[in-house]
């Protein structure tokens, strides 16, 4: 079975500092991943995706992302921070029929 | 273009009460998910109809939840009778593509049920 694992339940950073949210995943075929950012009281935005080719992704709000085979990672990145960034981070895994399975999710803080 | 539009949005019932979510689609869109989003967790997926067939119902317990998605445009989820633990925050995604992932998951902003 799939899985996906935040090992970060909270993170917070500095406005301006560079960001790194990680995310691993547990899947036996080719993954399909994505992360999603979900705002307080909001439903969850795409940020990005990965299907296949190059491994470095890039997506809105100036994120983006890296697919590492061997590690089973896929780690959201961002170089400097916005305070707009604060919200809780999602990275999922697809699966056959567009099924995502999530992870816990980290919450980020993002200090002045 | 409107987005997925669920109601309502909050939602507070005692225990054994039933409860009911709407949740409209992107229009043109013939995937629609049902997820259930617990305190401090990752969604997790209840129920897929791909048009007017729930495709995968796996995870749903279909001992008080059901669903329906009649013409394949609308979807409802109920719930009879509501439990303590069904506290959570109930969300409707839709997609354009079911078989690739080449679709985005559009998510609405959810109902949060509240059991007392």
């Amino acid at each position: 079975a799939q899985s996906v694992t935040q090992p970060d339940i909270h993170i917070t950073v500095s406005e301006g500092a560079s960001l790194e949210l990680r995310c691993n995943y547990s899947y036996g075929a080719t993954p399909y991943l994505f992360w999603y950012v979900q705002s307080p009281g909001q439903g969850l935005q795409l940020l990005l995706k990965y299907f296949s080719g190059d491994t470095l992704v890039q997506g809105i709000k100036g994120f983006e992302a890296e697919f590492k085979r061997s590690q089973s990672s896929f780690n959201l990145r961002k170089p400097s921070v916005h305070w707009s960034d604060a919200a809780e981070y999602f990275c999922a895994v697809g699966q056959a029929g567009n099924m995502l399975t999530f992870g816990g999710g980290t919450r980020l803080m993002v200090k002045p | 273009e409107a987005g997925v539009v669920q109601s309502p949005r909050y939602k507070i019932i005692e225990k054994k009460q039933p409860v009911a979510f709407w949740c409209n689609p992107i229009s043109g869109h013939n995937t629609l998910y049902w997820y259930r989003q617990n305190l401090g967790q990752g969604p997790e997926l209840l129920i897929r109809y791909e048009n007017e067939e729930a495709v995968d119902d796996s995870q749903l317990p279909k001992d008080r939840f059901s669903a329906e998605r009649l013409k394949g445009v609308d979807s409802t989820l109920k719930i009879q009778p509501a439990e303590l633990g069904d506290s959570a925050v109930y969300l409707c995604a839709s997609s354009l593509s079911p078989r690739g992932y080449q679709g985005e998951l559009f998510f609405g902003e959810g109902s949060r049920l509240t059991v007392l």
